[in-house]
């Protein structure tokens, strides 16, 4: 199985501003996905990272408020730009394999 | 698109089996997945179907059928910790990993 890790674990942010969550994983993954739970939600797909080329994202998720990056095969980064209330959220990066997907801890986000 | 469907709530009672059934309409199919949710913590991975029929794996039961569209997770000798979120999720299409999630069903175990 994969070891992902998060930072920050959480943050409180005022609106307006912007947070980049890091994912590291302990081996190399060529997909990591990137998800957001609302509170009392269930997961939903923000985007794809594809080492070497643009992200791919969802109905309703896009890339200036959502930049992201891959630099590498182990990491990547989610920003939430430009923060309001509504995304109050946990953020999780995730990689999966044939037979499995296994997220990271998640990042609580509180935005003021 | 994707509909999953999955009950909202259950309860059952320590020692006891509970079974949670999930439902979908997936535009592809490549795999069928649950996972365990406990309050505040991350989504850990339980199971994980393809083919139709039952995975066991210890007290937790995972079966398939994909003709129906249908799978259930059955929670044998239940526990207080087994209390969480169970979370059905379909994985759509053959050449990308991502998934799409159910509401998810919450679990009470009741002493």
């Amino acid at each position: 199985s994969a070891v992902i890790s998060q930072k920050p674990s959480r943050d409180i942010c005022q609106r307006g501003t912007s947070l980049t969550i890091q994912c590291q994983v302990d081996s190399q993954v060529t997909m990591m996905f990137w998800y957001r739970q609302q509170p009392g939600q269930s997961l939903t797909l923000i985007a794809t990272a594809n080492q070497g080329s643009e992200a791919t994202y969802e109905s309703g998720f896009v890339i200036d408020k959502f930049p992201i990056s891959r630099p590498n095969l182990t990491f990547s980064t989610l920003t939430v730009s430009n923060m309001s209330p509504e995304d109050s959220s946990i953020y999780l990066c995730s990689v999966g394999g044939d037979r499995t997907q296994y997220f990271g801890p998640g990042t609580r986000l509180t935005v003021l | 698109g994707q509909n999953i469907d999955q009950p909202t709530e259950m309860t059952a009672t320590e020692g006891a089996i509970v079974q949670i059934n999930c439902t979908y309409q997936t535009s592809g199919f490549n795999g069928l997945f649950w996972y365990q949710q406990h309050a505040g913590e991350a989504p850990t991975f339980l199971s994980y179907n393809v083919l139709d029929g039952l995975e066991e794996k210890g007290r937790f039961s995972s079966f398939l059928s994909r003709s129906k569209g249908y799978s259930y997770l059955l929670l044998k000798e239940l526990q207080m910790k087994d209390s969480a979120s169970y979370l059905c999720a379909v994985r759509g299409g053959s050449n990308d990993y991502k998934l799409s999630f159910g509401a998810g069903t919450t679990v009470t175990v009741r002493a």
